[in-house]
């Protein structure tokens, strides 16, 4: 099955500074790789994701790359702001890329945004 | 639209007691799935639905839980018997094809 491994497990950085996590796995049928953010207290929510046919994805502040190659995709937060402080997990989707398979999840990166 | 509700927000029980948590999907979306949360393992997938028919149970990891899909608007996630090993936070999330999940608030376990 697909491995997921992210790191790092914890980024501190200061207010307005860039903030970059990253990610491998396994399986190199995986297709589809979404980005969650979790706040205290709530249910991860899908922030941003990206499939295998396009290697950079952005919105606004967020953007995502992907190297199929070396089955790496990363998360890029710039202008880092208090309220992006949360867990950040990235996960990967194996098979044809729809909503019928389960994703396989990172362990989570504990993101500070020090004022 | 609401989003993916869950029901209970939060449970206490005594090991050996039933639990029964519920899950109402986004309307329209065909998957469902079951997660559950620790601190040690992670997000871990338990089971997955797909038109409401069971596709991939492997994460349940015992006989003692077992979920239902009886019609595309409700699922539920039972333990029986509870164990304290089973504390944590549970979530349901709904997908529509070709997209990521989006997940309820999660009902968080306690079994004491």
């Amino acid at each position: 099955g697909e491995n997921v491994e992210q790191h790092p497990s914890t980024l501190s950085v200061q207010e307005g500074d860039s903030a970059v996590i990253k990610c491998t796995y396994s399986d190199s049928a995986s297709n589809y790789f979404p980005w969650y953010k979790q706040e205290l207290g709530k249910g991860p929510q899908l922030i941003i994701d990206i499939r295998s046919n396009v290697g950079e994805k952005k919105d606004q502040r967020i953007a995502v790359t992907l190297n199929k190659t070396a089955k790496h995709f990363s998360l890029h937060i710039t202008e880092t702001q208090p309220e992006d402080s949360a867990v950040y997990f990235c996960a990967a989707l194996s098979g044809g890329g729809g909503g019928a398979d389960g994703l396989t999840f990172g362990k989570g990166t504990h993101l500070i945004i020090q004022p | 639209d609401a989003g993916v509700i869950q029901s209970p927000r939060h449970e206490v029980t005594e090991m050996g007691q039933e639990v029964t948590l519920r899950c109402k999907p986004i309307s329209g979306h065909n998957s469902l799935f079951w997660y559950r949360q620790t601190m040690m393992r992670g997000l871990e997938l338990l089971i997955y639905f797909n038109n409401n028919v069971p596709i991939d149970d492997s994460g349940m990891p015992e006989d003692r839980f077992s979920a239902k899909m009886p019609n595309a608007s409700f699922s539920t996630l039972k333990i029986q018997p509870s164990e304290p090993r089973d504390s944590a936070v549970y979530f349901c999330a709904s997908s529509p094809a070709a997209r990521g999940a989006f997940f309820g608030q999660g009902t968080r376990l306690t079994v004491v």
